[in-house]
Parts: structure tokens; C-alpha cells; sequence
């Protein structure tokens, strides 16, 4: 059994520009969760997707969106890249929504220039 | 909403003596908790979590923790650390489990 895997492992972007990032949850989870964790900081909550819906969101602007596909591989789309978004982000899939427990990939670390 | 707030950002200590790494969270409703360690240039891993029934709760590694609702708080502790304890460590919190809210980290260093 894999766990969760994210795609690409770093990143350098610009100012202005688009990024994807990609997941691939646990198998057997179909619920997806994604976090923004800033240099020093504590994870904050981006969105989750429960069955390719989005099931809550945190207070983030709507340039970051975000895909769950039928396989309940996921996506997270930044747009219009600002410095501030230079963060580890993460994905973690859990078995379904509600209080299952969220397991984490390794991150994709984003550098914005 | 909920918010965590842990205590220590760093918390220097010996090898082989015990440790508490303190959490206090607040919130109107039920709530369940967990504590995350995250080591250099990786993702987070689940120490342990608590969601219903006895207050103590045991996890990976020898580290176990306590809920205690009066004082809202539910401190993570080992009775032994060793060096491979070094690492940044997160209390979290969910209500409807759709979305964890985390404390700012405690640094856990484990000296020689």
C-alpha cells in the first residue's frame, strides 16, 4: 500500500505566473486535504475535496484552486503568483470526510521569485 | 472556530530525560486532537490522536498524550527522549474534520 505521494518535489516560480501541484492519496482514501505551511509557521488550511466536491475552504483568495479527478488524485492551481505564496505546500488524503485521520505526503516546496 | 496554541516554541533537552510539549486549544464544541512531527525537509507524521473514550492516548515512538477537557489543553509527552526525537512538532485540532487547525510548532531538540 503506497501512502501519499506529491508531484513535483521543488519548484522556482516567478512573479505572476501559474503553478499545479499534484496528489495522489492513499489508497482506499477519497477525501483530499491541502495546507500551506510557510517557513516557521504551522499548516494552514488551503481547501479539501470529498468525492471530486469541494468540501470546505480556508480563508485563502480564489486564485488558489484546486481539482479532485475520479481516482481522487488531486490538484492545486495557484494563479497570478505572488512572493508570499513561497511556502511548503501539502496534501493529505484521509479514508472519507468527517474525523478520519489525515495523512500527509512529503510537500512540494514552492520558491517564488 | 477553533484555535491552538502550544506553548513552547523550543524546548531544549538531554538525552534520555522526559519531555512535555505543552497544547492548549480552544473551542466551542467537541473537538479532536492530534499531534503531527515533522523532521527536516519532510512532510507530516502522526504521532497519536485522540477522538473519543479514555483521556489518555498512546502513539508511536513512547509518546502518549493527555486530553483534558477542564483545561482544554492536551500536552504530548516521552518519558525518555533520544537524539532521532529531534524535530517540529504540531498539535492540531478538527471539529468536523474537514479541515485541521495547527499550532505554530514546537522545535524539539535533543542534546547529547
Amino acid at each position: 500500500e503506497t501512502g501519499v505521494t506529491q508531484s513535483p518535489t521543488h519548484l522556482i516560480k516567478t512573479r505572476g505566473q501559474q503553478v499545479t501541484l499534484r496528489c495522489s492519496s492513499q489508497s482506499g482514501h477519497n477525501t483530499v486535504s491541502w495546507y500551506q505551511q510557510a517557513l516557521g509557521q504551522g499548516p494552514q488550511f488551503i481547501f479539501q475535496y470529498y468525492r471530486e466536491e469541494e468540501n470546505g475552504r480556508g480563508n485563502f483568495p480564489p486564485r488558489f484552486s484546486g481539482l479532485q479527478f475520479p481516482n481522487y488524485s488531486s490538484e492545486l492551481n495557484v494563479n497570478a503568483l505572488e512572493l508570499d505564496d513561497s511556502a511548503l505546500y501539502l496534501c493529505a488524503s484521509s479514508l472519507s470526510a468527517g474525523t478520519d485521520t489525515q495523512y500527509f505526503g512529503p510537500g512540494t516546496r514552492l520558491t517564488v521569485l | 472556530a477553533q484555535s491552538v496554541t502550544q506553548l513552547d516554541s523550543q524546548v531544549p533537552v538531554f538525552e534520555e530525560a522526559p519531555v512535555e510539549l505543552r497544547c492548549n486549544y480552544s473551542s466551542s464544541v467537541s473537538v479532536y486532537l492530534f499531534w503531527y512531527v515533522q523532521y527536516p525537509n519532510q512532510g507530516l507524521q502522526l504521532l497519536l490522536k485522540y477522538l473519543s473514550g479514555s483521556t489518555l492516548v498512546k502513539g508511536i515512538n513512547g509518546f502518549e498524550a493527555e486530553f483534558n477537557k477542564s483545561q482544554t489543553s492536551f500536552h504530548l509527552r516521552k518519558p525518555s527522549v533520544h537524539i532521532s526525537d529531534t524535530a517540529e512538532y504540531f498539535c492540531a485540532v478538527t471539529t468536523s474534520g474537514s479541515r485541521l487547525t495547527f499550532g505554530e510548532g514546537t522545535q524539539l531538540t535533543v542534546n547529547p
